[in-house]
């Protein structure tokens, strides 16, 4: 069975720190990934996703997510966070072509002023 | 995403109740989706439906009910057996592209 690992529960950084959130996935073969962010008060939005091609993906605001097919990881990365990015961080997981989507059980991220 | 409708936004329900949470979508998907979210736990999936007509269990399915009566719905029934129906709803359709999209979420208090 698929399952998503975020290892780092709660994260807290100062403005202009540099953030890696951790993703491990298990499945043993092809997937598409995802991470989807979720701002107080607000519904789930995607950052990025990665179907195939460049293991780099670039997604909104600055957000950038490196697959390593030999980790079964899918980091997320920004270079230096902002007040705003405060935000709960969730990595999902699909096989293509089924219909199931497994989130992991995601990181609170609190960037203090 | 503005295309997906979820109501109410908040409910209470006494123990022993039924409540049914409504999901629609003027985007003319076919696969949508209901996960329950509870802190630390992320998402989990309740049912997914692909096409009207035809809904799948999820990972804890238990305590609830679906329907896919119309392509532009897909309603959630907390059934009194759901031993800890007190969460947050999240109902979602796959975009074109294959990713989801989310609706603004039902939060359920169960008194």
């Amino acid at each position: 069975a698929q399952s998503v690992s975020q290892h780092n529960h709660h994260v807290i950084l100062s403005e202009a720190a540099s953030l890696e959130l951790g993703c491990n996935y298990s499945y043993g073969g092809t997937v598409n990934l995802f991470w989807y962010v979720q701002y107080p008060g607000q519904h789930l939005q995607l950052l990025l996703k990665y179907f195939s091609g460049d293991p780099l993906v670039k997604g909104i605001k600055g957000f950038e997510a490196e697959f390593i097919k030999s980790k079964f990881s899918f980091n997320l990365r920004k270079p230096s966070v902002q007040w705003s990015d405060t935000a709960e961080y969730f990595c999902a997981v699909n096989a293509p072509g089924t219909y199931k989507y497994i989130f992991g059980t995601g990181t609170r991220l609190k960037v203090l002023a | 995403d503005g295309g997906i409708t979820q109501s109410p936004k908040y409910l209470f329900r006494k123990e022993g109740q039924n409540v049914t949470l409504s999901c629609e979508q003027n985007l003319n998907h076919d696969a949508m989706y209901w996960y329950r979210q509870d802190p630390g736990q992320g998402l989990r999936l309740i049912y997914y439906s692909q096409i009207v007509n035809d809904f799948q269990k999820g990972d804890i399915a238990e305590g609830y009910s679906v329907s896919r009566e119309k392509k532009e719905s897909f309603p959630l029934t907390v059934t009194s057996a759901q031993k800890n129906p007190t969460a947050f709803y999240l109902c979602a359709i796959e975009g074109f592209t294959g990713e989801l999209f989310f609706g603004e979420g039902s939060r359920l208090t169960v008194l």
